[in-house]
């Protein structure tokens, strides 16, 4: 358990709707990064938050949104949902001075149907 | 930018021996960190081993080494003694470091693994 926790697990819906995933990082951890996993392309870096401050952006479509709240938690809302949007959504945490390590959540699983 | 790339798509090792799966990378920076991660079928994503591009000494973890050749930007994953646990996709991964800059991971596509009895 790498102590980083996502919810939801699974998440099914249809094109056009809207989404929200959740991830709560370790105790302490002051960095939440958010990757996508698909198929074709592979696993990519969305958008890391530090102490609530977006901090560096990725391969993150307009559609897609972040916010880290004071409480450290942060929300990955996902808009007008294509089935290319299908994927796996991993959500890791890091406190900056500690080798850089990120730990992983166990990651939500997104079926646009 | 950085871009990692591993050019061993699949790969199978009997049990208990030896393998080791290979890793390119291209970088500007001068501090960075490198990784393995290991995702078993779970889809959880493991740390394997971490080394400092500082660092010359080659990282170990149990089972678990790295060839770090920092001219040839190189990153090789041995694995000794295979174990059927060990079946996983593999990533090789790397991230910049020093103040200033984002610690985002930059991923390979990844290397399937399969440990056979």
């Amino acid at each position: 358990d790498s102590g980083v926790t996502q919810t939801p697990k699974h998440l099914i819906t249809a094109t056009g709707q809207r989404v929200t995933l959740r991830c709560s990082p370790r105790s302490g951890d002051l960095s939440v990064y958010w990757y996508q996993q698909s198929l074709d392309q592979g696993l990519q870096f969305l958008i890391q938050y530090y102490n609530g401050e977006e901090r560096a952006k990725g391969n993150i479509l307009e559609r897609f949104s972040a916010q880290q709240f004071p409480d450290l938690h942060s929300e990955l809302n996902l808009s007008s949902l294509e089935l290319g949007d299908s994927a796996l959504y991993f959500c890791a945490s890091s406190y900056r001075t500690e080798n850089n390590e990120q730990f992983f959540g166990p990651g939500t699983r997104l079926t646009v149907l | 930018a950085q871009t990692v790339t591993q050019s061993q798509p699949e790969m199978s090792v009997q049990e208990a021996e030896t393998v080791t799966l290979s890793c390119t990378y291209d970088t500007s920076e001068n501090n960075y960190y490198l990784f393995w991660y290991k995702q078993p079928p779970s889809r959880q994503m493991i740390l394997v081993i971490r080394q400092e591009a500082y660092k010359q000494q080659n990282a170990t973890e149990n089972r678990f080494s790295v060839n770090f050749q920092k001219a040839a930007k190189s990153f090789s994953l041995k694995i000794s003694d295979s174990q059927l646990g060990d079946t996983a996709m593999y990533f090789c991964a790397l991230t910049p470091w020093g103040e200033g800059g984002s610690e985002k991971l930059v991923f390979g596509k990844g290397m399937k693994l399969t440990v056979n009895p």
